[in-house]
């Protein structure tokens, strides 16, 4: 999607392996979130960001985490992967999602 | 908790009919309510959205009704067409906490020919 890319498009991992999402926006906007959706639930906010050095956690923080060191880059970090996290994740801005990365842990 | 309900789950219209998704929300501080669509394997995408000073949007085929006392809104899609078949999604937000979304669980819509 325009803006938003997200970086790797697929992943598998095993159990205990870390590894971070990256997001890179190109509109210079303040706000960035990341979402995951699963099957029914919906999409769900883990953290966001207001501006560069700012985080906040969302509904789902657990087992993830993040840092906005520059207004362009927003990666997601997972830090010891569980089967539970296998999910599609997304960045976004407040106009544009990222077309996702699928992650699946074995 | 849910903080956003959407019905139905799921919904079926002919071609040249209205689609109708409702959304119901609870946190009176939400103050921006947008709608998006998303297609197999792609990103949700920004159809339009409203805020509560305003009871109705629209643009184009798609319509947002807001009714701010009940705290409810709506997209109501006109002259629904097969290309409009996808999953729906509500969401919610105060503004000012840097349009951190709260999504309802979606709607699939599906437009019969």
């Amino acid at each position: 999607n325009a803006g938003v890319t997200q970086t790797p498009k697929f992943q598998v991992l095993k159990t205990g392996q870390s590894m971070t999402l990256q997001c890179a926006q190109d509109m210079n906007h303040e706000y960035m979130s990341w979402y995951r959706q699963d099957p029914g639930m919906g999409l769900r906010l883990i953290h966001y960001s207001v501006g560069a050095g700012i985080t906040d956690q969302g509904e789902v923080p657990n087992g993830y985490n993040v840092s906005r060191s520059t207004t362009e880059d927003f990666p997601l970090r997972l830090l010891s992967a569980a089967p539970s996290q296998t999910s599609v994740y997304f960045c976004a801005t407040p106009s544009y999602f990222g077309d996702g990365t699928r992650l699946s842990i074995l | 908790q849910q903080q956003v309900k959407q019905s139905p789950q799921s919904l079926i219209v002919q071609k040249g009919g209205i689609s109708i998704i409702n959304c119901a929300y609870e946190n009176t501080a939400f103050d921006y309510f947008p709608w998006y669509q998303q297609f197999p394997g792609k990103g949700p995408a920004l159809l339009i959205a409203i805020r509560p000073d305003v009871s109705e949007k629209k643009e184009g085929r798609f319509t947002i009704s807001f009714n701010k006392s009940a705290k409810q809104f709506s997209l109501h899609i006109m002259d629904s067409q097969p290309g409009d078949s996808a999953t729906y999604f509500c969401a919610a937000t105060p503004s000012n906490s840097g349009y951190a979304l709260n999504f309802g669980k979606g709607t699939s819509l599906l437009v019969t020919p």
